[in-house]
């Protein structure tokens, strides 16, 4: 069936590091994906999406890049700030609006 | 602000009240949403309103009641809940057309409701 699953519930990274929030998705047919971020007491915030026909796309600091053959999501997020502490989100969007949330991985950032 | 405001943002209820959650954007979006967030699961999508028609209805218990009388107003109505109802209540909104580049859900800050 469809999922779609984060590899590491929580991720720990040094301030100034780059982090790595990765998913996977089962759906071959998904033709979108988005990353949100929610912070505490907020709802998820779109970050960045790309489209099944590319493979990479960069954001302010945050780059995403997608891995078809092995179905893999990823977002990269250069030079981690304590700003950026959240859970992070991965959608699927199957057939234009059929959209599918990750379970979240929540990024703390150490000072 | 983000442009879906959601209110109250807090709310305390007994299993025998009834009470509203109200969303409001102010995007020009076409389709609204109910989620659900509950501690350690996935978003749970729970209801649908595309043009104001509900367009899907996510298995959701019939305590949950939603309402959309404009294509930029939605309510959830909620009566006699349960303590496993508690939850943060997420409204989203979206522009739900084939020819659009973003297919993003832009979020309120959500309800955060607690069922005693």
């Amino acid at each position: 069936g469809e999922s779609v699953g984060l590899h590491l519930p929580t991720l720990s990274v040094q301030e100034g590091d780059n982090s790595i929030i990765n998913c996977a998705y089962s759906n071959s047919a998904s033709d979108y994906f988005i990353w949100y971020k929610q912070e505490s007491g907020k709802g998820p915030q779109f970050i960045i999406d790309i489209r099944s026909n590319m493979d990479k796309r960069q954001g302010q600091r945050v780059t995403v890049l997608l891995n078809k053959t092995v179905k893999h999501l990823s977002l990269q997020i250069a030079a981690t700030q304590p700003g950026d502490s959240a859970v992070y989100f991965c959608a699927e969007i199957t057939g234009g609006f059929k959209t599918i949330f990750g379970a979240g991985t929540r990024l703390f950032v150490k000072a | 602000e983000t442009g879906v405001t959601q209110t109250p943002r807090h709310l305390v209820m007994g299993m025998t009240n009834k009470k509203s959650l109200k969303c409001e954007q102010h995007l020009g979006h076409n389709a609204m949403y109910w989620y659900k967030q509950s501690a350690k699961k996935p978003l749970e999508l729970m209801f649908v309103y595309n043009f104001k028609e509900q367009t899907e209805n996510n298995s959701v218990p019939s305590r949950f009641s939603p309402e959309c009388p404009n294509s930029s107003h939605l309510f959830l109505h909620l009566h006699t809940l349960q303590p496993e109802d508690s939850a943060l209540y997420l409204c989203a909104s979206s522009q739900e057309a084939r020819d659009t580049d973003n297919y993003g859900y832009t979020f309120g800050s959500g309800t955060r409701l607690t069922v005693v």
